[in-house]
């Protein structure tokens, strides 16, 4: 079964600083990977969407490559911001088509 | 980017009764939705996947007479609590997942139940 695990589990930055934040998986049998951001008592909102085929995608401060042989993503955020503090997901979506795995999270504080 | 919306976005209700969650994308067809649970401080739990004109799939371990889920139409899933109680009191999420290339998943706000 795939294991998502994002490290660290928390995570605290004065303002401006560049930060990343990591996600593996142990099964690299994916379709794509996806990284989402959840404020408190709130839904997910997807951020970045990397197919299995490409290396890196970009919006904006954000950045997340994709290296699947070793099984790890990262997101990268430049010029961090104190509304960019939220919980960090990133999910796998499977070859198979259905099957959805999310990690643990980071939950960021960006400390004005 | 595509909208799903849920409603209610809170409900409060007394245990033994029923509840009914919707889940709607807005402005695509979605094939199959999910349903998530996630308790304070943990990620998302993946409930059951709803496919539109067939039964769902339910993960190991949750009760699919309890957790009701249809799915009717292309545009609308719905989870029904069966009997509520206390322990059911979490979050809810649906997703809805785009039924073309590159299949990307858009999440509802999610809907905090409350059993008393």
């Amino acid at each position: 079964k795939q294991e998502v695990t994002q490290i660290p589990a928390a995570l605290s930055v004065p303002e401006g600083e560049n930060l990343v934040l990591n996600c593996s998986f142990t099964d690299s049998a994916i379709y794509n990977l996806q990284w989402f951001r959840q404020d408190p008592g709130k839904g997910l909102t997807s951020l970045l969407l990397i197919q299995s085929s490409q290396r890196e995608q970009t919006s904006g401060r954000l950045n997340a490559s994709l290296d699947k042989s070793s099984g790890r993503s990262t997101l990268y955020i430049a010029a961090s911001q104190p509304g960019d503090s939220a919980t960090y997901l990133c999910a796998v979506l499977m070859n198979t088509g259905n099957q959805f795995y999310f990690g643990t999270g980071t939950s960021l504080t960006v400390i004005p | 980017g595509a909208v799903v919306s849920q409603h209610p976005s809170w409900v409060i209700c007394k245990s033994g009764t029923s509840v009914k969650i919707e889940c709607r994308s807005l402005d695509f067809q979605a094939t199959t939705m999910f349903w998530y649970r996630q308790f304070p401080k943990q990620s998302l739990m993946l409930m059951a996947t709803s496919n539109e004109g067939s039964k769902a799939t339910y993960e190991q371990g949750v009760e699919k007479d309890k957790f009701l889920i249809n799915h009717a139409s292309l545009t609308l899933s719905t989870l029904t609590v069966t009997s509520a109680h206390p322990e059911d009191s979490s979050f809810y999420i649906c997703s809805a997942r785009q039924a073309v290339l590159p299949y990307e998943q858009y999440f509802g706000p999610g809907t905090r139940l409350t059993v008393t």
